[in-house]
């Protein structure tokens, strides 16, 4: 249980277009989803946390206009990377929880490669 | 603040070999602490987790106590397979809903 899925696995775009990137928690109902960026040998770096039905709090130093982020039901989250530049390649990887169910314990996608050309 | 030191790899060993890969964190309150481990091409997946002081995590023959003496919560196993070679993360969580993570170290192992 508690699988998590992210929906492309890879995507290639050209500069100043806009990526969509979608997270699902297959068989759970995720009451938080998280989006984290990852840099080669770097950590994982929170960008947002998101609820379910309200808004998403962004981590210091994140553009909340050009990493939008939706958490329209308990099963889904998006990040689209707006007008997107090379400097936003990069792998970003979503995590989601049912704290009521699950405790801390944060269940992670298999990550997103974005190549920005 | 809190935060999380990993030993760097890349971390090779034989077979069989033990394994120890260090973490020490910084955090206020008492976090919880875990390990994640990212197989190739995989997403990260929960290996253990420890939510007090003195609890011992355990998983697949790995084994971190949380030792709050000394802010650590290194990952240990006797007998590394193969099948272990992945990068794994040290990460604390003080609330449930942030995650701070380490750099992570990558294992292999070679037969």
């Amino acid at each position: 249980g508690a699988v998590v899925s992210q929906h492309p696995s890879w995507v290639i775009c050209k500069s100043g277009t806009s990526v969509k990137i979608e997270c699902r928690s297959l068989d759970f109902q995720a009451t938080t989803m998280f989006w984290y960026r990852q840099f080669p040998k770097q950590s994982l770096m929170l960008m947002a946390t998101s609820n379910e039905g309200s808004k998403a709090t962004y981590e210091q130093g994140v553009e909340k206009d050009k990493f939008l982020i939706n958490h329209a039901s308990l099963t889904l989250s998006t990040l689209t990377v707006t007008s997107a530049h090379p400097e936003d390649s990069s792998f970003y990887i979503c995590s989601a929880t049912d704290r009521t169910r699950l405790g801390d314990t944060q269940y992670f996608g298999p990550g997103t490669r974005l190549t920005v050309l | 603040g809190n935060s999380v030191t990993q030993m760097e790899g890349p971390v090779t060993l034989s077979e069989e070999a033990f394994l120890t890969i260090n973490c020490t964190y910084t955090a206020t309150g008492y976090p919880s602490l875990f390990w994640y481990v990212q197989y190739p091409g995989e997403g990260l997946q929960l290996l253990l987790k420890a939510t007090k002081a003195d609890d011992k995590g355990s998983n697949k023959g790995f084994e971190a106590t949380y030792r709050k003496e000394t802010t650590s919560f290194h990952l240990e196993k006797g007998s590394v397979q193969v099948s272990d070679s992945a990068v794994y993360f040290c990460a604390l969580s003080p609330t449930g809903n942030q995650f701070y993570f380490g750099t992570g170290t990558s294992l292999t192992v070679i037969p």
